[in-house]
């Protein structure tokens, strides 16, 4: 089965402040996803990439960044942290299959 | 563009009884993959069903769907709840080997 690491597994920055969530998986797949988790609102995609060096907008990219330095690796920065950016953030990849296979979420506070 | 609709965001029912989650969903595309995702409380969603054939039912861990093109609906099924059902359930479509999507989700609550 895939794994998927995330880290921080949870953390509390400060308006204004740059977050960094970490993405890391091990099972040679292509394709990584950004999600972020609202009640009411369900998973939406921010960012994903589907080849080292490169990265696609999601449906809600707006204040974020993301980067893929590495097939394994794959980033979500805030440069400047809002207080709407409070949620809990989910990597996923996927390989040939349609399968996602998701981490265990960074659950972030923005204060 | 593609869009999935989950119409009930919390069901709530006695242990025992039948689970029927609604999904409905919106593509151009022919021959879309429609997926069943569970995310139990604190933990990440993983796949639950997957399907592409239309009129075919597909089952997994007593959970069962079927793909209906002519009314593109992939209701979610089970004939006997039990607690540890409880969870939330999305559904969710691709048309590519790029992106699914998701629906709002449906919070199952499954009482004594």
């Amino acid at each position: 089965e895939a794994a998927v690491t995330q880290s921080p597994r949870s953390k509390v920055a400060v308006t204004g402040g740059k977050v960094t969530l970490s993405c890391h998986q091990t099972n040679n797949h292509d394709y990584m996803y950004w999600y972020r988790q609202d009640t009411g609102h369900g998973l939406r995609l921010i960012h994903y990439s589907y080849v080292a060096d490169s990265t696609e907008k999601g449906d809600i990219p707006d204040g974020y960044k993301a980067s893929r330095p590495s097939q394994e690796n794959f980033s979500l920065i805030l440069e400047l942290a809002s207080l709407s950016q409070t949620a809990v953030y989910f990597c996923a990849s996927k390989g040939q299959t349609y399968e996602q296979y998701f981490g265990p979420g960074t659950r972030l506070t923005v204060l | 563009g593609d869009s999935v609709t989950q119409t009930e965001g919390l069901v709530t029912l006695t242990e025992g009884l039948p689970v029927m989650l609604n999904c409905t969903y919106q593509t151009i595309y022919s021959n879309p993959f429609l997926f069943w995702y569970v995310q139990h409380l604190n933990e990440s969603p993983r796949l639950l069903l997957k399907s592409f054939t239309d009129n075919k039912r597909t089952e997994h861990q007593g959970f069962h769907a079927t793909l209906h093109k002519s009314s593109s609906s992939f209701h979610l099924q089970k004939s006997s709840a039990q607690l540890s059902d409880s969870a939330l359930y999305y559904c969710a479509l691709s048309e590519s080997n790029n992106r699914i999507f998701f629906g709002d989700g449906t919070q199952l609550v499954v009482k004594p």
